[in-house]
């Protein structure tokens, strides 16, 4: 499974966009990134997930280069409510069972 | 719809006595797994199964035992509970395939004494 990289903690302010960037140096062929999102006391939540350029949905963008070896999560105009942990993942589409690694996350702190 | 439930919420138990945590989803998901999460930390997965009657080790399963003899139930055994298993556990299940969402239950709360 790949390592990823991506920073402790990040201070946003309402309205401003957010991009957290993940490194993941030993992505391979058939891995995807997949980003999850978790509040407080509660469990992860999947928001996006990409394999190459870019991918939108109502929640996030996901920008992926073309050497795949970083992603970049982006959250537009962020609220209060988006204050939480996200994570960033990379696993093979025929990963062995859920032997997913969520490390540290990031720590994003969305202040008025 | 249900999702994964996870029971009970929060639990407090005296070091030695063992207990099972309780997931059910009603998703028909064939993959199961559980996972600890320490204050500020990641998650660490002890134990997961890819389907009925399926169980593997993740990264910390020692204390604690697994089975699944259903597609819907995926318990999680502490057979003599210490100190250091005082953690929130949760419950995910998923589709097939290391990049299908994981589904997480809302965690369970446990303080060993």
């Amino acid at each position: 499974l790949a390592k990823t990289t991506q920073p402790v903690s990040m201070d946003s302010y309402e309205g401003q966009e957010v991009n957290i960037t993940c490194s993941h140096n030993n992505i391979a062929t058939n891995d995807y990134i997949t980003w999850y999102q978790q509040f407080p006391s509660q469990g992860p939540r999947f928001i996006i997930q990409g394999y190459k350029t870019k991918v939108t949905n109502e929640v996030a963008s996901l920008f992926i280069p073309a050497d795949r070896k970083s992603s970049t999560l982006s959250l537009p105009r962020v609220s209060l409510s988006d204050t939480a942990v996200y994570y960033c993942l990379v696993a093979a589409i025929k990963a062995a069972g859920n032997k997913l690694t969520f490390g540290g996350g990031t720590r994003v702190l969305v202040k008025p | 719809n249900a999702g994964v439930t996870q029971t009970p919420k929060f639990q407090v138990l005296k070091t030695g006595q063992s207990m099972t945590l309780q997931c059910a989803q009603d998703m028909n998901h064939e993959y199961m797994s559980w996972y600890r999460q320490d204050p500020g930390m990641g998650l660490r997965l002890i134990h997961y199964s890819v389907g009925a009657g399926i169980t593997d080790q993740g990264e910390v399963p020692n204390g604690y035992n697994v089975s699944r003899s259903t597609t819907e139930d995926f318990p999680l055994r502490l057979l003599s509970a210490a100190p250091s298993q005082t953690s929130v556990y949760f419950c995910a299940s998923s589709e097939p395939g290391g990049n299908q969402p994981q589904h997480f239950g809302d965690g369970t709360r446990l303080s060993i004494l």
